[in-house]
């Protein structure tokens, strides 16, 4: 969905460094989620933000942090990125006013820690 | 607890034959009950939705799902299967219980492999 943009792609980098990935959207939505993807897994829920003062933990936050700087921007932080965090990570969007409305996700970010 | 099994890794399924993925849930209370396709190396595609309503539900593509609360289950089908199909499939359960809702329950996810 290009509406959603994540950047980097693709991104290695070595055990204890500092890693950012960024989100932004030009769907105009209020709500924001990072996702990991971990074959087998499904994916799981990092953090969420239902608008940019709301940010919530979802269900794996540990090492991770989250900055929503805009209505249009979300990223996430690995202070200290460690081998298990190597994963496929997804941001996604959705519209306020309802449980109903679906996700749109970004084409993810691959991230490997070596 | 919220959840969503896809019992089958994997689905194999010959062009032109009719392809079912199967989704069950357990929620408390009434399921809103989503899709998602994953083609490779792009994120997730929304197909379809149930909230309310007619059990069969019609999305993208020429997918359509079926809500059965007696099975509770929820499984994508499609009369006539496309090589171009082929992909990961994901059902997915709203938590209305997690904070405010906010959170969807991914399914494992099923690979779809249509063959000419």
């Amino acid at each position: 969905d290009a509406d959603v943009t994540q950047t980097p792609r693709n991104r290695i980098t070595k055990t204890g460094k500092r890693i950012m990935l960024e989100c932004s959207q030009t769907k105009g939505h209020d709500r924001m989620y990072w996702y990991r993807q971990d074959p087998g897994l499904g994916l799981r829920l990092i953090y969420y933000s239902f608008d940019v003062k709301d940010i919530n933990k979802g269900e794996i936050s540990d090492g991770y942090s989250v900055s929503r700087q805009a209505q249009a921007k979300f990223s996430l932080s690995l202070e200290s990125a460690i081998p298990n965090q190597t994963a496929l990570y997804f941001c996604a969007t959705s519209m306020a006013g309802g449980n109903n409305q679906p996700q749109h996700f970004g084409d993810g970010t691959r991230l490997s820690i070596l | 607890a919220q959840s969503v099994a896809q019992p089958e890794d994997q689905v194999n399924v010959a062009e032109g034959n009719p392809l079912t993925v199967k989704c069950t849930y357990s929620v408390s209370g009434n399921p809103y009950l989503f899709w998602y396709v994953q083609y490779p190396n792009r994120g997730l595609q929304f197909l379809l939705k149930y909230i309310t309503g007619d059990n069969l539900v019609k999305g993208s593509y020429g997918f359509e799902a079926e809500f059965n609360k007696s099975q509770t289950s929820f499984h994508l089908k499609k009369p006539s299967a496309l090589v171009s199909d082929s992909a990961l499939y994901f059902c997915a359960v709203r938590d209305f219980f997690y904070n405010q809702g906010g959170k969807l329950i991914f399914g494992q996810g099923t690979e779809l492999s249509v063959k000419p």
